[in-house]
């Protein structure tokens, strides 16, 4: 069974700086997708990022980026200069079965931003 | 599109009564997941629809629960004579299978309480 195991239950950041989450995952499978999601305080849970297993080059968006290292199934997210709006608990989930599979989920890191 | 909407957004209840939640997704979205996430972890599969089909259930949901979608439309999840142990926060999710890739929106949440 696959499992996505986050060492890192609360993490802190300053404002403006870079913060590094991480997240390992263990399958058998070699086409999934992996993803960070976000959940802010007493709202719904939204997508930050994904990375497709087959592609080598790591996914970024704006200000989030990955660090894919598929040999050691390893998955960090990357936040460049954090803001406030940052603060929240970001969870790492893998997509079994291709595309169409439901989520799993590892326990979470809550991030904090300090101004 | 208003998103993937729950309601109630906090129901408490007394041990041994049923629940009932209900889940829109966002329209057009022909797949539909339920989670459960409990205090300090991430969110937990339950369950999921394509189109009225319900198509994999997990281990987690014991015959206390029950869910359905007529016509591939909305989603109820109902729980029988509710136990302390199933006070957690039930999450749905949809989206839409096009291409080799689907983005689960998530909904608020429904936040249970059994007393």
């Amino acid at each position: 069974a696959q499992t996505v195991t986050q060492s890192q239950p609360e993490m802190s950041v300053q404002e403006a700086e870079t913060v590094t989450l991480s997240c390992t995952y263990d399958t058998s499978e070699s086409d999934y997708y992996l993803f960070w999601y976000k959940q802010p305080p007493s709202r719904q849970m939204i997508l930050v990022i994904r990375q497709e297993a087959y592609k080598q080059q790591n996914a970024t968006e704006n200000r989030f980026s990955v660090n894919f290292q598929k040999a050691a199934k390893s998955f960090s997210l990357k936040i460049s200069d954090s803001q406030l709006g940052d603060a929240a608990m970001y969870f790492c989930a893998f997509q079994e079965g291709g595309s169409q599979g439901n989520l799993i989920f590892g326990k979470g890191t809550k991030l904090s931003v300090k101004p | 599109d208003t998103g993937v909407s729950q309601n109630p957004r906090h129901k408490i209840t007394k041990r041994g009564q049923n629940v009932t939640f209900r889940c829109d997704p966002i329209s057009e979205h022909n797949r539909l997941y339920w989670y459960r996430q409990t205090l300090g972890q991430g969110p937990e599969f339950l369950t999921y629809f394509q189109n009225e089909a319900q198509l994999e259930k997990s281990r987690l949901l014991s015959d206390r629960f029950s869910a359905e979608r007529p016509k591939g439309s909305f989603s109820t999840l109902e729980i029988q004579r509710t136990e302390q142990g199933d006070s957690a926060m039930y999450l749905c999710a949809s989206s839409l299978t096009r291409g080799i890739y689907n983005e689960q929106f998530f909904g608020p949440g429904t936040r249970l309480t059994v007393l």
